[in-house]
């Protein structure tokens, strides 16, 4: 069965400061990854995707992911936070081979402190 | 373009009653999905369809019934709300395994 962490619930940053909101998943064979935002009262929002080839994503809003196979981690990263960027942070994966659907970690709230 | 539209965006019912959930895009995709959403639990998908036609389990089907009425709509039934149920239902669809989810706004249920 596949499945993601967030091995933190709440992840505090400077503003201005670098942002790592980290992931590791587990699937069999290689794997689709996904980031997403969620702001109060909305739906997700899609960041960036891993399909395959480079093992550095970028995605929307100066937002990028490094897939690290040996570690199965997919973290998102930011060089330079945003107090914008405060929400909710879900990653998720799924198996290329086989009819799944895709599967949500728990979310991170990151907090961006002016 | 609308992408993906829920209704209602919030209900209230009783213990026992029954409601339907409705999500239509416009987008053409295939596959569609319900998640549901609760504080600590992250997303949990209910029940999905990977084509028009066919609906499959998630990871918490119970106490939830689905139809792919088209391609456009996939409606969430609740046969007899319970306060578990409780929650805030989230739509989305894609149009590949390898494509990202476009999501609804959501709908914020309450069961009393």
């Amino acid at each position: 069965a596949q499945s993601v962490a967030q091995p933190e619930d709440q992840v505090n940053v400077a503003e201005g400061n670098p942002l790592t909101v980290k992931c590791t998943y587990s699937v069999s064979g290689n794997p689709y990854l996904f980031w997403y935002v969620q702001y109060p009262n909305r739906g997700l929002q899609f960041l960036l995707k891993y399909i395959t080839g480079d093992n550095l994503v970028k995605g929307s809003y100066g937002f990028e992911a490094e897939f690290n196979k040996s570690q199965t981690s997919f973290h998102l990263k930011k060089p330079s936070a945003l107090v914008s960027d405060s929400a909710l942070y879900f990653c998720a994966v799924r198996a290329h081979s086989g009819n799944t659907p895709l599967v949500f970690g728990k979310g991170t709230r990151l907090s961006v402190i002016a | 373009n609308a992408g993906v539209t829920q209704t209602p965006k919030f209900q209230v019912l009783k213990t026992g009653q029954s409601m339907t959930l409705q999500c239509a895009q416009d987008m053409n995709h295939n596959s569609m999905y319900w998640y549901r959403q609760d504080p600590g639990m992250g997303l949990r998908l209910i029940y999905y369809s990977a084509s028009e036609g066919t609906t499959d389990k998630g990871e918490v089907p119970n106490g939830y019934n689905v139809s792919r009425l088209n391609k456009r709509e996939f409606s969430l039934r609740l046969e007899s709300a319970a306060p578990s149920q409780t929650s805030v239902y989230f739509c989305a669809s894609n149009e590949g395994w390898n494509t990202e989810a476009f999501f609804g706004q959501g709908t914020r249920l309450t069961v009393v």
